[in-house]
């Protein structure tokens, strides 16, 4: 199994800010994932990132918002831009098996407050 | 949404005892993936179920599976205090992206 990390564990930023979420993975992986936990909810697919190609955004999130880059194929980032109380979540990225059932593997998340 | 819904939202339970959840999700699934979250953290993937399959196991966890119903279940026998987690089902239609229910918050007190 991939180990992931993410940078920052947490952090807590103005209204209007931005903020840059790192994820780092152990090993060459073709799909990450970006995923949004809003307190006491589930996740939400926010894009899914491949190496060398623009990253594909699920309905109700934009590249405006949540720009995402995509390297190489051990990292990935996610800015969260022109922050709001309403972005204040756990962001998660997470890696693809690579085997034919899609597991995936996850980072231990970035928790976001936005005062 | 094509989110799943999960049963029950909240659990609490005595460590010995079994936990049952459950799941309902709303199209066809290549599988069935159960996952466990601790206190906010990143999930750890538990057990997986394919769609032609109807029950699995892993050590004391068992999946059932049924797909006329689009639903499936999680027991956990014997439960632990460790147990005490949130767990969400995620759902595999064929391509590499998983559809999360609403997650189960199990306590399992000492």
């Amino acid at each position: 199994s991939a180990v992931i990390s993410q940078k920052p564990s947490r952090d807590i930023c103005q209204r209007g800010t931005s903020l840059t979420i790192q994820c780092q993975v152990d090993s060459q992986v073709t799909m990450m994932f970006w995923y949004r936990q809003q307190p006491g909810q589930s996740l939400t697919l926010i894009a899914t990132a491949n190496q060398g190609s623009e990253a594909t955004y699920e309905s109700g999130f934009v590249i405006d918002k949540f720009p995402i880059s995509r390297p190489n194929l051990t990292f990935s980032t996610l800015t969260v831009s022109n922050l709001s109380p309403e972005d204040s979540s756990i962001y998660l990225c997470s890696v693809d098996s690579g085997n034919s059932h899609y597991e995936q593997y996850f980072g231990p998340g970035t928790r976001l407050t936005v005062t | 949404s094509q989110q799943g819904e999960e049963d029950p939202q909240a659990l609490s339970i005595q460590e010995g005892e079994n936990a049952t959840m459950n799941c309902s999700y709303k199209t066809s699934i290549n599988n069935l993936q159960w996952y466990r979250q601790n206190s906010g953290r990143g999930l750890v993937h538990l057990i997986l179920i394919r769609s032609n399959e109807r029950e699995k196991h892993s050590g004391r966890l068992r999946v059932t599976l049924d797909t006329s119903k689009k639903s499936s279940s999680l027991l956990i026998t014997a439960s632990r205090a460790a147990d005490t987690a949130s767990y969400f089902c995620a759902a595999n239609t064929g391509f590499q992206k998983l559809v999360f229910g609403t997650g189960t918050r199990l306590l399992v007190s000492p």
